[in-house]
């Protein structure tokens, strides 16, 4: 079946360093990928979309130059938090839909969390 | 506005009983509904997901039901197990958008 891998899973990182979390469909192609945030015992929120080729869409409150999302390829989307904070501090996941007829299902990654001391 | 909302909020249940998790929602036009799996620090995994066209469908121990016309689902769990403690989160798409609206989710505990 479809999978979405990140990496990597966990990081800890010192406040005002920058971190890279990575997002790959690992046997399908996506054009659109998506990324969440979700604090503990709270539902997933949407952050932004990734979109191939061009530049993501964030959703409003999410600082476009803070969260730095690049979709190199059909394959791959980075999300990059940049002068991380411990505010920052959340569990991060990536989803990628597959379209298969007639449906479209929503593939998400195992999720990375982040901690910023 | 599109939105998707569950009940109850939490649930705890003794292992081997059934228990049943609604979903409401207002996305409109419907496209598909889908309940996910998300265990405690891991992403969601795809339960079910229901076209506008079905009513019921299968998961081993999971069963959704969808009623359109009402714009209800429920996700039924039959003989629970230990692992099925988990968040189960209720996902529509449509609305004319291809970004899926969330539920906030039900946290299911089942005790031993």
């Amino acid at each position: 079946g479809a999978v979405v891998s990140q990496h990597p899973s966990w990081v800890i990182c010192k406040s005002g360093t920058s971190v890279k979390i990575e997002c790959r469909s690992l046997d399908f192609q996506a054009t659109t990928m998506f990324w969440y945030r979700q604090f503990p015992k709270q539902s997933l929120m949407l952050m932004a979309t990734s979109n191939e080729g061009s530049k993501a869409t964030y959703e409003q409150g999410v600082e476009k130059d803070k969260f730095l999302i690049n979709h190199a390829s059909l394959t791959l989307s980075t999300l990059t938090v940049t002068s991380a904070h411990p505010e920052d501090s959340s569990f991060y996941i990536c989803s990628a839909p597959r379209t298969s007829s007639p449906q479209e299902t929503q593939y998400f990654g195992p999720g990375t969390r982040l901690l910023v001391l | 506005k599109n939105q998707v909302e569950q009940s109850p909020q939490s649930l705890i249940i003794l292992e081997g009983k059934n228990c049943t998790l609604q979903c409401n929602y207002t996305v409109s036009p419907f496209s598909n509904l889908r309940w996910y799996k998300q265990d405690t620090g891991r992403g969601p995994v795809s339960l079910t997901i229901m076209t506008f066209s079905e009513n019921t469908k299968s998961n081993g121990r999971y069963t959704a039901t969808l009623d359109a016309d009402t714009k209800q689902s429920s996700l039924h769990i039959t003989a629970s197990q230990l692992s099925d403690s988990a968040s189960y989160i209720c996902v529509v798409s449509g609305g004319g958008s291809y970004i899926p609206t969330f539920g906030r989710g039900t946290s299911l505990i089942v005790h031993p």
